[in-house]
């Protein structure tokens, strides 16, 4: 079936540096795959999306790229700041339902001052 | 402020005792579901609804039953609660099949079953 995987955390970085969370997929057809971030004690809230291979999501000075050939959407922020502590979810909807979505386990984001 | 409305946001039952988690949203999203939230897995889906009256099964749906009588509300009851059972709880809507926007989430229920 359908699956995500995604990098384990916790990903501890100091601020301004570079942070990229890998993810990778398994899925039958073409689903359209998601970022989505969970701050502490909330609930989640969608931070950008991709809906066709070489589609490149971005939101918040995120970005992530449909990789097809790769089954991959990476997430990148070029310069990260407390605020963005938090967990992230990597997600793509099963393209054989209605539109389940099927969640990576999850990567938590700590960004020290 | 439009959204998904989770109650309660916190709550601990015995073995045994049953309650009803509740999820509303007033933005007349046809598609609602309930996923578990549990450290190291992600979120399972436990049951969804494609508008109301009609309700199917997830992934994890044992020991949990759901009902959507109406497009606004669906909520999720526990019959008899396990520790097992313990997690965090989260109510999501969406538009459509091919809503490109993805899902918007409820702030979550944290349930604890002693």
């Amino acid at each position: 079936g359908d699956s995500v995987t995604q990098m384990e955390g916790p990903v501890t970085l100091s601020e301004e540096a570079f942070l990229t969370i890998n993810c990778t997929y398994t899925a039958t057809g073409y689903p359209s795959l998601f970022w989505y971030v969970q701050y502490p004690g909330e609930g989640l809230q969608l931070l950008l999306k991709a809906t066709k291979a070489d589609d490149k999501g971005s939101n918040k000075g995120f970005e992530a790229t449909y990789r097809k050939e790769t089954t991959s959407f990476h997430l990148e922020k070029g310069s990260v700041q407390v605020s963005d502590s938090a967990v992230y979810f990597c997600a793509l909807r099963i393209t054989d339902s209605w539109g389940k979505l099927q969640f990576g386990a999850g990567t938590q984001v700590v960004v020290t001052p | 402020n439009a959204g998904v409305t989770q109650t309660p946001k916190f709550q601990v039952l015995k073995t045994g005792q049953s309650m009803t988690l509740q999820c509303a949203q007033d933005m007349n999203h046809e598609y609602m579901s309930w996923y578990r939230q549990d450290p190291g897995m992600g979120l399972r889906l436990i049951h969804y609804s494609v508008g109301a009256g009609i309700t199917d099964q997830g992934e994890v749906p044992n020991g949990y039953n759901v009902s959507r009588s109406t497009t606004e509300d669906f909520p999720l009851r526990l019959l008899s609660a396990a520790p097992s059972q313990t997690s965090v709880y989260f109510c999501a809507s969406s538009r459509g099949t091919g809503d490109p926007y993805g899902y918007t989430f409820g702030s979550g229920t944290r349930l604890t079953v002693v």
